[in-house]
């Protein structure tokens, strides 16, 4: 079957750096989406890695392994706003998306 | 419109009755999708649709019908609603990328659906 594995919950203290994990199994793959989400709201997209390496964009940068199936999304200078869901998702092999769960990180000040 | 909006914004539904969700789209975007979402599960794919004519199951497509009249429209409906389809509902678009490249989606605001 298809997983994809994202920590439930996270807390980090405002403008500290934090690391969310994901690590995936699925029938092939042709990239992966980090997006965020906001209690209430809907997902707004936040990166795409499909080769491997660290893609950095602002204060959030996104890391992909293929080999090891694994992604990381590294928030830094954390405010409060960045109080969110983070959704991790991979393109399989027909190009459908595969959602992870969710991580909901609390942010304290 | 801006972007992709979907109605209601929520609803309350007696079991059994029928009933559709609405979603359109004003960015030209060849493939949209509707996906529920459940506390502690990630987003699951209901249908999409590739292009306007087309449509396709996802991941849990029972109970849920959709058509595509048009690029713009992509309406969920729901033809005996049952208490388990109790949720959040999104709709996304997509544009096609170059050479089957997969493009980010854009989601709508949601509607939430609560089945008595």
């Amino acid at each position: 079957g298809q997983n994809i594995d994202q920590p439930t919950e996270m807390t980090a203290t405002e403008g500290a750096i934090v690391q969310i994990n994901c690590t995936y199994q699925t029938s092939g793959f042709n990239g992966l989406f980090w997006y965020q989400q906001h209690a209430g709201e809907a997902p707004t997209f936040l990166s795409y890695n499909v080769l491997d390496g660290l893609e950095e964009k602002g204060r959030f940068s996104s890391f992909l392994s293929r080999s090891k199936g694994y992604s990381y999304l590294l928030l830094k200078e954390l405010q409060m706003k960045d109080s969110a869901s983070y959704l991790c998702a991979v393109v399989d092999s027909n190009y459908q998306l595969i959602w992870g769960a969710g991580t909901k990180l609390i942010i304290k000040p | 419109i801006a972007g992709i909006t979907q109605a209601p914004t929520s609803q309350i539904l007696a079991a059994g009755r029928r009933m559709t969700l609405r979603c359109t789209q004003d960015m030209r975007h060849n493939a949209m999708y509707w996906y529920r979402q459940d506390l502690g599960l990630g987003l699951r794919l209901i249908h999409y649709s590739n292009t306007a004519g087309t449509t396709g199951k996802g991941e849990v497509p029972d109970g849920y019908s959709v058509s595509r009249a048009n690029t713009d429209d992509f309406p969920l409906t729901l033809a005996s609603a049952v208490p388990s389809q109790t949720s959040v509902y999104f709709c996304a678009s997509s544009d096609s990328g170059v050479g089957g490249a997969f493009n980010e989606q854009f989601f709508g605001p949601g509607t939430r659906l609560t089945v008595l």
